[in-house]
């Protein structure tokens, strides 16, 4: 079974900040790297599909970069709403998700 | 508008069974595989199980193989999930999810969740 591992698994930002999300799958996985959003209580949101393709409706502050093995999210510019839980999801072998990034307010 | 809308959770006793659907409208469901994610209390996403679309190729996470069957009526567009032997762990919300169709595997739909409480 394929492992991700997402680092950190939690950090602290402040609004305008640059944040950055890593995922390392334990095997390669080409780009088949996905990424969520998830605010408390709510369902995922699809952000980033085939590791660098924004979904339709998604701001533009979002980005994916990767492929093979290492897998970055970027926000550009932490907007107040960015503030929530962030999984990667590689769907190249079964299913898999990471364990999570907390993004909190600073 | 494409919904997905779970239903069927609720609070049952370790080891017994509790069958969870997942009504479909807005999208030709008989065209999409569908899966079943799973998150306890306070904890991460788990994939939990997906089918094909025409219900022929099934397949499940080790955690729950030979307790868990997924299963679909894609004439009434409804996905369900049987859960038998249900233990403590299996306590959390269960979504489903449709995954997209282009060929990259991503679920670019969910439902809203619904919560399976494992207790005696």
């Amino acid at each position: 079974d394929i492992q991700m591992t997402q680092s950190p698994s939690s950090l602290s930002a402040s609004v305008g900040d640059r944040v950055t999300i890593t995922c390392r799958a334990s095997q390669s996985i080409s780009s088949y790297l996905n990424w969520y959003q998830q605010k408390p209580g709510k369902a995922p949101k699809l952000l980033i599909y085939a590791a660098s393709s924004l979904q339709s409706g998604v701001p533009s502050r979002f980005s994916g970069s990767g492929s093979g093995t290492d897998f970055t999210l970027t926000i550009s510019s932490l907007q107040p709403e960015d503030f929530a839980t962030y999984y990667c999801q590689q769907s190249y072998s079964s299913r898999t998700f990471g364990h999570g990034t907390k993004v909190e307010i600073k | 508008e494409v919904q997905l809308v779970e239903s069927g959770g609720g609070l049952v006793q370790p080891g017994g069974s509790l069958r969870l659907s997942c009504a479909a409208s807005g999208f030709t469901f008989s065209s999409y595989w569908m899966h079943w994610v799973r998150q306890a209390p306070g904890k991460g996403l788990v994939w939990v199980s997906r089918i094909n679309s025409d219900g022929s190729s099934t397949s499940n996470a080790d955690s729950v193989k030979g307790r868990f069957t997924i299963s679909r009526d894609n004439a009434k567009n409804t996905l369900h999930l049987q859960m038998n032997s249900l233990r403590a762990e299996d306590t959390a919300v269960y979504y489903c999810a449709r995954e997209d169709i282009s060929g990259w595997y991503y679920f670019d739909q969910w439902g809203q969740g619904t919560l399976v409480t494992v207790s005696s």
